[in-house]
């Protein structure tokens, strides 16, 4: 089955600084890949997604790129703020509206 | 309401004891997934419904969870005789079939003391 593994497991930046989060995955047959975003004690919220036909996707601040030969996926949060501080969770699927395997999570602190 | 429920927000159940979880999907979404969160871990994927089918039950721990969703809508995710290690956050998250997007609920806290 799919495996996938996140890092690093904790990043603390500068507010301004840019903040990047690396995944791999196991699965070849995964084509559908998306970041949740988790304050404490919230329920995970999707901040971006990304499909194996499209190499990056930017979304404002937020940008996901894919490499489907290494299969590695990763996001960049550029000029980042305090209110970006909280856990990042990269997934896998198959197919959109499939079974998500989740990263281990990213604990982001961005301090002012 | 528009989003994903899930009750109750907190259950403390003895060793021993068995909890049902509920979860109410929004409105139409025909995919629907549990998940148990440990502290500081991310999603583990339990079950997998499309309507009142259940796809995918490989993530379930052992054979006392056992979830159902019997009329394609609400579902119940059951833990007979709890152990401690089964303390965990339970995520329910539905979408619809082919689309992105899984909305998660805000997850079922279990104590088991």
């Amino acid at each position: 089955g799919e495996n996938v593994e996140q890092h690093p497991s904790t990043l603390s930046v500068q507010e301004g600084d840019s903040a990047v989060i690396k995944c791999t995955y196991s699965d070849s047959a995964s084509n559908y890949f998306p970041w949740y975003k988790q304050e404490l004690g919230k329920r995970p919220q999707l901040i971006i997604d990304i499909r194996s036909n499209v190499g990056e996707k930017k979304d404002q601040r937020i940008a996901v790129t894919l490499n489907k030969t290494a299969k590695h996926f990763s996001l960049h949060i550029t000029e980042t703020q305090p209110e970006d501080s909280a856990v990042y969770f990269c997934a896998a699927s198959d197919q959109a509206g499939t079974a998500l395997i989740f990263g281990k999570g990213t604990t982001l602190s961005v301090s002012s | 309401g528009a989003g994903v429920s899930q009750s109750p927000r907190y259950k403390v159940a003895k060793r021993g004891q068995d909890v049902a979880l509920r979860c109410d999907p929004i409105s139409g979404h025909v995919s629907l997934f549990w998940y148990q969160q440990a502290l500081g871990q991310g999603p583990e994927f339990l079950t997998y419904f499309q309507n009142e089918a259940q796809l995918d039950k490989s993530g379930l721990p052992s054979d006392r969870f056992f979830a159902e969703r019997p009329e394609g809508s609400v579902s119940t995710l059951k833990i007979q005789r709890t152990q401690q290690e089964d303390s965990a956050v339970y995520l329910c998250a539905s979408s619809l079939p082919t689309m992105g997007e899984a909305f998660f609920g805000q997850g079922t806290r279990l104590t088991v003391v």
